[in-house]
């Protein structure tokens, strides 16, 4: 089965500076899906930016990025001149997308989550 | 706009008082799932529904049960809540198993069993 593992239960940044949360992940497989959450207090999760395991490139959507490490089985996400609207738990999440016969096809597995605040 | 919607935000249900939550999607997404997510971790899979199949997680407990009359509604059924049910819950949908989206959220139905 799959872990993640966010090894950073909180993280704290200036307003308008950087912040890099971790992720590390197991798996076997080759053929899979990264994604970065976002759940604001009280509020929806939504998808922050995603990750194909086939793709050399790290993606990036506006000022989040990620640093993704096939090899080493990393996918960090940096945060680039961060806004108090970024407060919120972040997860990072796995999703196989091999149908192996196995019962976590199509599931999404999440880390534990990184509380992320931001002073003004 | 398209979307997951849970009712209610929220919910307070005496110990042992059945309880169901509702989820509704306009997504037509045939994959929606329950997750449970106590304080400050991370959401648990209670089971999903593929069409009308069910699939259970293993270590969902019986008191836990689902029902999917049709591909825009879902429910959550907890027969007799206990105090360690209180937790978030959300729905989630997906087109398929496989794809690049992700799941679709709900914003959640925050029960609390006193």
């Amino acid at each position: 089965a799959q872990t993640v593992t966010q090894s950073q239960p909180e993280m704290s940044v200036q307003e308008a500076e950087t912040v890099t949360l971790s992720c590390t992940y197991d798996t076997s497989e080759s053929d899979y899906y990264l994604f970065w959450y976002k759940q604001p207090p009280s509020r929806q999760m939504i998808l922050v930016i995603r990750q194909e395991a086939y793709k050399q490139q790290n993606a990036t959507e506006n000022r989040f990025s990620v640093n993704f490490q096939k090899a080493a089985k990393s996918f960090s996400l940096k945060i680039s001149d961060s806004q108090l609207g970024d407060a919120a738990m972040y997860f990072c999440a796995y999703r196989s997308n091999i149908n192996a016969g196995g019962t976590s096809y199509g599931k999404l597995t999440f880390g534990q989550g990184t509380i992320l605040t931001v002073h003004p | 706009d398209a979307m997951v919607i849970q009712n209610p935000r929220y919910q307070v249900t005496q110990f042992g008082k059945p309880v169901t939550l509702s989820c509704s999607q306009t997504l037509n997404h045939n994959v929606m799932y329950w997750y449970q997510q106590k304080s400050s971790q991370a959401p648990k899979l209670l089971f999903h529904y593929y069409d009308k199949d069910f699939n259970n997680e293993a270590d969902t407990p019986d008191n836990f049960q689902s029902r999917r009359p049709n591909t825009s509604f879902c429910f959550l059924d907890i027969r007799s809540p206990g105090l360690g049910d209180t937790a978030m819950y959300l729905c989630a949908t997906s087109k398929g198993y496989t794809g690049r989206n992700g799941y679709t959220f709900g914003s959640g139905t925050r029960l609390t069993v006193v």
